[in-house]
């Protein structure tokens, strides 16, 4: 069963600090692994989308890398800033299927 | 640019109620997607479109239905709801299937008494 497992669940940081979200997956065969941030009451939001040939994509303060090898996944959040507090979601995809793997999210709560 | 647009925001049934959630992109997007988001578990499809007329099971569509007539709309229908359908509802959309993002609307917040 294809299964995307995300940690931690929960992260408090300070303002200005930088954390490291992790995902790992056993979707197979791969196809993309997205990041997506949801606020509290919104729908998610697309951050990055990598494909197998990527192992790095970048967002402004966000920066997701991938190691298909080992079907990690890593989103570093550089500076955090208050409107960064929110659940951090990530989604594998498999080749050919149209039904997306989530992950249950991390949540993030960033304190002045 | 309204994006994705979910109606109605929130919504409380009685159980074997039946009730049709509306979505609404204005991206001219090929596929659209119903998702429901339950506490401590990741979003589950249930069914999705890839075009005009057409549509398709996802993980969980028991107990759902949809339609599609226009490229713009994508119905997500409840015949007779159960207690177990108490979730919040998302549909998304996107040009194309593969590696391009999801667009979500805000949800509709359902609850099945």
């Amino acid at each position: 069963k294809n299964q995307v497992e995300q940690s931690p669940q929960s992260l408090i940081i300070l303002e200005g600090k930088n954390c490291t979200l992790q995902c790992n997956y056993t979707v197979s065969p791969f196809s993309n692994l997205r990041w997506y941030k949801q606020d509290t009451g919104r729908g998610p939001v697309s951050l990055t989308i990598m494909t197998f040939s990527e192992n790095t994509k970048s967002n402004g303060r966000y920066t997701a890398t991938l190691d298909a090898d080992t079907k990690q996944s890593s989103l570093h959040i550089t500076a955090s800033q208050l409107s960064d507090s929110a659940s951090y979601i990530c989604v594998v995809s498999g080749r050919g299927s149209y039904i997306p793997t989530f992950g249950r999210g991390t949540s993030l709560i960033v304190h002045p | 640019n309204a994006g994705v647009t979910q109606t109605p925001k929130f919504r409380v049934l009685k159980t074997g109620q039946s009730m049709t959630l509306l979505c609404a992109q204005d991206m001219n997007h090929e596929y659209m997607y119903w998702y429901r988001q339950d506490p401590g578990m990741g979003l589950r499809l249930i069914h999705y479109s890839v075009g005009e007329g057409t549509t398709a099971k996802g993980e969980v569509p028991d107990g759902y239905n949809v339609s599609r007539l226009k490229k713009q709309n994508f119905l997500l229908g409840l015949e007779s709801a159960a207690p177990s359908q108490t979730s919040v509802y998302f549909c998304a959309s996107s040009y194309l299937q593969g590696n391009q993002p999801q667009h979500f609307g805000d949800g509709t917040r359902l609850s099945i008494l």
